[in-house]
C-alpha cells in the first residue's frame, strides 16, 4: 500500500476555502485517493473518492494530477463545524473485497477558527 | 442516509473478562470489518469479513479476538480474556463490492 504524507496540522477561518495536499509518490495503477474526515469521538467519515483529474460532490473536491503523486482536498467556505482530523488513504479500487482494509496516517488536524 | 450502529456506546469490563461489541451494519452490504483507536492514535485495522468468514486480519487480531455474523443483521466482535492494552474506541465499518467504506461511530471499551 502506498505511503501518504500530509501536514499535521492547518489553521483556516470561518468562511474561507482550505487546501489539504497528501503526497503518495509510490501510488500504484490500481490505487484510489480517498479522503475521511473525523469529529472526536465518531467514526471516520468518507468524504470523496477519485481516480484521476477532479471529482467534486456536496461536500468538497478532490484535485488529482496526472501524475497522481500527490492530491489536494478542497474544501469550500469552511465553518466551525468542519474542525476535524481529515485522512487521506490510497489504497487498492477493491475496497470492499479481501484487500480492502483501510490504512489510516495520524492525518491533518484542521482547526477553523471565527 | 442508512448508517452503521453500534452498541453499545460504552462498555466498561474487568480485565480478564469477556466483552461483545456489536455492530448492525448497513443493509446491503456485503462486507464487514472492525478497526480500533487507542486514546490519540491511529485508526488501525482489525479485521474484514465477507461470506460468513474471514477475509483478511492484521497482527492486532490475535486468538483471543473473534469475529461472528450470527444473523442477517449483527456483526459482533469479541475479546476473550480482555487486557489493559484493550482499551480503545472499536469502530465497526460495511461496504458494498468496490465501494468506500462507512463506518460507525464506535464503542468506547474501558477496560479496569
Amino acid at each position: 500500500l502506498a505511503k501518504t504524507t500530509q501536514p499535521i496540522s492547518m489553521d483556516s477561518y470561518e468562511g474561507q476555502e482550505v487546501n489539504i495536499t497528501c503526497s503518495h509518490n509510490n501510488i500504484a495503477t490500481n490505487d484510489y485517493i480517498t479522503w475521511y474526515q473525523q469529529f472526536p469521538s465518531q467514526g471516520p467519515r468518507f468524504i470523496i473518492q477519485g481516480y484521476k483529474t477532479k471529482v467534486t460532490n456536496e461536500v468538497a473536491s478532490l484535485f488529482i494530477p496526472a501524475d497522481r503523486k500527490s492530491s489536494t482536498l478542497s474544501l469550500p467556505r469552511v465553518s466551525l463545524s468542519d474542525t476535524a482530523v481529515y485522512y487521506c488513504l490510497v489504497g487498492d479500487v477493491g475496497y470492499g473485497g479481501s484487500q480492502g482494509n483501510l490504512i489510516f496516517g495520524k492525518g491533518t488536524k484542521l482547526s477553523v477558527k471565527p | 442516509e442508512p448508517e452503521v450502529t453500534q452498541t453499545p456506546s460504552h462498555q466498561v469490563t474487568q480485565m480478564g473478562q469477556e466483552v461483545i461489541l456489536r455492530c448492525v451494519p448497513i443493509s446491503n452490504h456485503l462486507y464487514f470489518y472492525w478497526y480500533r483507536q487507542i486514546l490519540g492514535q491511529k485508526v488501525e485495522f482489525l479485521v474484514s469479513f465477507y461470506n460468513n468468514e474471514i477475509s483478511e486480519k492484521s497482527e492486532i487480531f490475535d486468538d483471543q479476538f473473534s469475529v461472528e455474523r450470527p444473523d442477517g443483521s449483527n456483526f459482533t466482535l469479541k475479546i476473550r480474556s480482555t487486557k489493559l492494552e484493550d482499551s480503545a474506541m472499536y469502530f465497526c465499518a460495511s461496504s458494498l463490492q468496490d465501494q468506500p467504506q462507512h463506518f460507525g461511530d464506535g464503542t468506547r471499551l474501558s477496560i479496569l
